[in-house]
């Protein structure tokens, strides 16, 4: 089976331009998470959908991060405008929800630099 | 706040010998512990998991200990492996919930 797959794996542009990172889940889960991962702050949670709903985004750092999930099968994190803070890696992780104690299962990550 | 502590960032073992990692938390109602480990330019893998009715789950060479009077947990590896090299991160979770915290990872490394 195909893992969680994120696109891209690089991304590096200038101050104030939009980012839009990609996250296709596991086929069969219906849980998916955003974390993003710095060194002051670890692995942090930034949104997570069940059923392509968004069910908790208190992570989020501020409205310049929005998060979608259109269908199953795809969601997306954009950052507009982007700050040099934001520069981290971000990971897409999945989950079959259903069942109680699945873990989650997560991306190689987008490495992300704002310059 | 941090809820998940991870107080170690660093460790370093002996092939063959045993590996310990520990974690602490502060908030009691978490109930479901687990453990990941992370390569360079990976996302993180789940390696482990334990309820907290439990106080040992084992898989292979891989035990995690959990003591919920002194909310503590600990992750043994026996025999330690140079592939066993990598960041480990704690997670918890409460009352059934998605959502996990996680600690700040302990970088292992096991020495040939």
């Amino acid at each position: 089976d195909a893992g969680v797959i994120q696109s891209p794996r690089h991304e590096v542009t200038e101050m104030g331009q939009e980012v839009t990172l990609r996250c296709k889940p596991i086929s069969g889960h219906n849980s998916l998470f955003w974390y993003r991962q710095t060194m002051m702050r670890g692995l942090e949670l930034l949104i997570y959908f069940n059923n392509n709903v968004p069910i908790d985004d208190s992570g989020m750092p501020e409205d310049r991060f929005s998060a979608k999930m259109p269908n199953a099968s795809f969601s997306t994190l954009k950052i507009q405008p982007s700050e040099p803070r934001d520069s981290a890696v971000y990971f897409c992780a999945s989950r079959r929800g259903s069942r109680e104690n699945q873990p989650q299962h997560f991306g190689d990550g987008t490495r992300l630099s704002i310059l | 706040d941090q809820q998940v502590k991870q107080n170690s960032p660093s460790l370093s073992v002996q092939e063959g010998r045993i590996s310990i990692l520990n974690c602490d938390y502060t908030n009691s109602m978490f109930d479901y512990f687990l453990w990941y480990k992370k390569y360079p330019a990976e996302g993180p893998t789940f390696l482990i998991s334990i309820s907290s009715i439990k106080d040992k789950n084992e898989d292979g060479r891989f035990t995690v200990f959990l003591n919920k009077s002194a909310k503590h947990l600990s992750l043994h590896i026996v025999p330690s492996q140079p592939g066993d090299s990598a960041v480990y991160f704690c997670a918890a979770s409460q009352g059934g919930s998605e959502k996990l915290v996680f600690g700040k990872g302990t970088k292992l490394t096991v020495n040939p």
